[in-house]
């Protein structure tokens, strides 16, 4: 495919669920975000891939979140025990190699949650 | 002291005039900055990226960056209805990791 493409595009779920959302990453890019968006704010980082390896976590929120990558490609994030509070819309990007600091980061559509 | 600001607005100019758009960054460190659109209800677009200090245009865009007083800024030219969107100002800070930090965005609407 052309682009990032994420799915499913929405979600809605009852507190308590747990859920699981994807990525498919731009082929060939071996780094790979996940980012989370509130109403109306700004992106939030979440986790950072290279590779299958995740060297920086730091923006889990708590550890009702994990990720994890296949090789160089899809991402799944999953979300156990589902609050309120993790409705958002969750991003996902991928860029070519992750090291230059100059590199573009390409963000897909999107999965907007909605926990009941 | 969030880590990179952004006015929310919304920022209102009449069709034509020139947009202005300002981001500060808290850590000194940062590297590389990036402006990106976001339309309601879609995902973020890189608009311009800028590394070094001074201006780097692309046709009706124009980045500025000053890291001594560690502000960023985009500028719309000719400012059109379909340049009403969100835009999101992004700092990489560098390190082991290459994750963004994102201001909140300002919303520009461009007035017919």
């Amino acid at each position: 495919g052309a682009g990032v493409s994420q799915s499913p595009s929405n979600k809605v779920t009852e507190k308590g669920k747990d859920v699981e959302l994807r990525c498919d990453p731009i082929s060939g890019h071996t780094a790979l975000y996940w980012y989370r968006q509130r109403l109306g704010q700004g992106l939030e980082f979440l986790i950072y891939f290279q590779g299958n390896s995740a060297p920086d976590k730091s923006g889990l929120p708590s550890d009702r979140f994990s990720a994890e990558r296949t090789g160089e490609s899809v991402s799944t994030l999953t979300i156990q025990r589902t609050q309120q509070e993790d409705s958002a819309v969750y991003l996902c990007a991928s860029s070519l190699v992750g090291a230059a600091p100059q590199e573009t980061q390409y963000f897909g559509p999107g999965t907007r949650l909605l926990v009941l | 002291q969030k880590e990179v600001e952004q006015n929310s607005g919304p920022l209102s100019v009449p069709e034509g005039a020139i947009a202005s758009l300002n981001c500060t960054y808290s850590d000194r460190g940062s590297q590389s900055f990036f402006w990106y659109r976001q339309y309601s209800g879609k995902s973020p677009e890189l608009i311009m990226s800028i590394y070094s200090n001074g201006d780097k245009e692309d046709g009706r865009f124009t980045a500025q960056l000053n890291k001594a007083s560690q502000y960023v800024s985009l500028l719309i030219r000719d400012s059109q209805p379909s340049d009403s969107a969100t835009y999101l100002c992004a700092v990489r800070t560098g390190g082991a990791t290459n994750k963004l930090i994102f201001g909140t965005g300002t919303l520009l609407a461009v007035q017919p």
